[in-house]
C-alpha cells in the first residue's frame, strides 16, 4: 500500500527565515510526486510534480527536489503570504499495473510565518 | 479560462437523507477525480472517471456512495443515507491526463458536506 508521511505537522517560521518541509514516500513504482498548497476553505492550488530522482523544481521562493525516498519543499526567505498547509502527493500504478492516476495524499504541513 | 466549480459549496443534511453533489471539470479534461478530506484523515480518493467510465471506484467507502459522469463532462457524487461520519469537505479534480504525460490536477473549492 502506497505511503506518504509529511513532517514536520506544523511549522511556525519569521519572515525570512528559510526552512523546509519533508514528505516520505513507500510506492510501488512511482509515476509522479506532487507538491499543493491549500489555503483554509480552498481547494489545493498545483505547485510541482517530480517525476525522476534528482529533479528539482523551482517557483518564486519555493524548490521542490527528490530522491528515492523523500522529497523536500525548500522555502527560502519566506513571507507571510507563503503561510498554507502544504501537500505531498504520490501517483503510483493501480494494483494490476495499470495507473489511473490517483493521488495519495500525506496528512500535510501547516506553514506559519510571522511578520 | 474557468477553473473546476462544484456545487453547493455547503450542504447541511440530516441523518438518513440522501445528498447529491455537483462538480463541473475544466472544459477538455476528460480525467476527473473525487476526493474526500476530513478533520485528521486527509485527502481520501474515492473515485476516478476517464470520459463517462468509472475504472477506478476503488476509494468509494460504501455501496451508499455512487458517482456518474455524463457527456464526458458534469459529474454528480450521490451518498444515500447520510451518516455523520460522512461529513468532510468533498473535493473534485480534472486533469488532462493521460493525453497529456503529466497528471496535473486542478481541484475545485469544494462542498463541506455537515450530516446532523
Amino acid at each position: 500500500e502506497d505511503q506518504v508521511t509529511q513532517s514536520p505537522e506544523a511549522l511556525r517560521l519569521q519572515e525570512g527565515e528559510s526552512s523546509s518541509l519533508n514528505c516520505s514516500y513507500t510506492v510501488s513504482g512511482l509515476r509522479g510526486l506532487f507538491w499543493y498548497r491549500q489555503d483554509p476553505g480552498k481547494g489545493p492550488e498545483f505547485l510541482f510534480t517530480l517525476y525522476s530522482a534528482g529533479e528539482e523544481k523551482e517557483k518564486e521562493r519555493l524548490k521542490a527536489t527528490l530522491t528515492k525516498k523523500e522529497s523536500f519543499l525548500h522555502i527560502t526567505a519566506p513571507k507571510p503570504e507563503d503561510s498554507a498547509t502544504y501537500l505531498c502527493a504520490v501517483q503510483a500504478p493501480h494494483a494490476g499495473g495499470t495507473s489511473y492516476g490517483k493521488l495519495t495524499f500525506g496528512q500535510g504541513t501547516i506553514l506559519t510565518v510571522h511578520p | 479560462g474557468a477553473g473546476v466549480s462544484q456545487s453547493p459549496s455547503n450542504k447541511v443534511t440530516e441523518k438518513g437523507k440522501d445528498v447529491e453533489l455537483r462538480c463541473d471539470p475544466i472544459s477538455g479534461h476528460t480525467a476527473l477525480y473525487w476526493y474526500r478530506q476530513s478533520l485528521g484523515q486527509g485527502l481520501e480518493f474515492l473515485i476516478y472517471f476517464q470520459g463517462n467510465s468509472a475504472p477506478d471506484k476503488s476509494g468509494l467507502p460504501s455501496d451508499r456512495f455512487s458517482a456518474e459522469r455524463t457527456g464526458g463532462s458534469v459529474s454528480t457524487l450521490t451518498i444515500q443515507r447520510t451518516q455523520q461520519e460522512d461529513s468532510a469537505v468533498y473535493l473534485c479534480a480534472s486533469s488532462s491526463w493521460p493525453t497529456r504525460g503529466d497528471n496535473e490536477q486542478f481541484f475545485g473549492p469544494g462542498t463541506r458536506l455537515t450530516v446532523l
